[in-house]
Formats: C-alpha cells, structure tokens, sequence
C-alpha cells in the first residue's frame, strides 16, 4: 500500500531564515505530487505541483520554491521566510500519467510558525 | 472557472443522528469527480467519499453517503449513526480535465454532541 511522508511535523522559524519542508511517497512510482498551504480556519491553496522529476509548475508566486530531486520525494524550500508564510502545509499525491489522476491522498502535514 | 460552495460554515449534530452537509459548483464540464475530504483536529485531509460525474448512482462508504444531483450542480454528504469521531472539518472538492487540479470549498466544521 502507499503511505506519504512528511517532515518535520512542527517547525518555528524566525523571519528571514531558511526553510526546507520534506515530503516523500511509498509504494507507488511516478506519481504526481502537489504542495498546499492551509491558513487558520482557511480553505487550502494549491502552491505547486509535479508531474515528474525536475518538472515543477508554481500556481502562486512568492517567495517559495519547489523542488523534485528524486520520484519519490518533494520538496518545499525558502531562502528568506516572511511571517505570512506561516501556516499549515499539506504534500499530496496521485496516480501518474496512465490511472486515475484525480484523487489526491494527503500526507499528516507541517505545522510553520514564522517568528 | 469552476467553482465550489460549502454554504454551511457550522453545523452540529447529535450522537446516533444524521446530518447532512452541503456543497453546490458550478462548471461547464461534463465529466468530472466530485469528493468530501475530512479534516480532523489533527489536521490531515482524509478521503471520505469519491463520485464519478457520468455515474447516476450515489456513491456509498459505510455510514456516508453522498446525493448526487448533477443537473442542479449539487453534492451533499450524508452521515448516518453520527459519532463523536466524525467531528471535524468538511471539505468538498472538485476535480475535472479542464484544470487536472482540486478545488475546493471552504469546508463545513461539525460538531458531534454526545
């Protein structure tokens, strides 16, 4: 069966510091995957989304970046965080090119609290 | 641009009893999927329900139901036998080819009252 990952679970950060938010699949190859952020008591924003390595398409621009090194694994990153980058972020998957695309099976999420 | 609407921002339903919660779109597709996710206090999305657009029939999964009514752009879900671990953070959500990308409503919380 397939399981997603996610760390760290809890993360607090100053302004302008560095962020890196790891996100990885099991049990299923080429899979699209998907990043979300959820503010307070908020609907979620799709941030950006892969449909293969090295291939990354940003739905919102900011000051995020998203990366795709290996499959399996997505990344979320920031040079400088801003305090509204706070917020919950969700990785997401669903079935590559050739299945059903449309369901999307969400990891436990990162809780971001920018100081 | 396809939309979705959860016009229920609270609901509450008592132990044992069935709610119901709502949620209307609005695209020009014809095929599309249409779903409930549930959010816990936990915060991780949960899969509850799944509804093709070309099935006439409402899709079921134990005590969730879902009433389907694609003329009138309608997606409601029906929990029966509530218990207190169905309170949560509701959302619909609607997946067609036009964008390959879920959208969703800004969720219904439900309460559970024993």
């Amino acid at each position: 069966s397939q399981t997603i990952h996610q760390w760290p679970a809890t993360l607090v950060q100053p302004v302008g510091s560095p962020l890196s938010l790891e996100c990885t699949v099991e049990g299923t190859s080429n899979p699209n995957l998907y990043w979300y952020r959820q503010a307070a008591g908020r609907g979620l924003q799709l941030l950006f989304y892969s449909v293969g390595i090295g291939q990354i398409s940003s739905e919102v621009p900011q000051n995020l970046s998203a990366s795709r090194p290996q499959d399996r694994q997505f990344i979320l990153s920031s040079k400088k965080l801003l305090l509204s980058d706070s917020g919950f972020y969700l990785c997401a998957w669903s079935v590559g090119a050739g299945g059903h695309t449309d369901t999307q099976y969400f990891g436990p999420g990162t809780r971001l609290t920018v100081l | 641009a396809q939309t979705v609407t959860q016009s229920q921002p609270e609901m509450s339903v008592q132990e044992a009893e069935t709610v119901t919660l709502s949620c209307t779109y609005d695209t020009s597709e014809s095929d599309y999927y249409l779903f409930w996710y549930k959010q816990p206090p936990s915060r991780q999305m949960i899969l509850v329900i799944r509804q093709e657009a070309y099935k006439q029939q409402n899709a079921t999964e134990n005590r969730f139901s879902v009433n389907f009514q694609k003329a009138a752009k309608s997606f409601s879900l029906k929990i029966s036998d509530s218990q207190l671990g169905d309170a949560a953070m509701y959302f619909c959500a609607y997946y067609g080819g036009a964008t390959n990308k879920l959208i969703f409503g800004t969720g219904t919380l439900l309460a559970v009252q024993p």
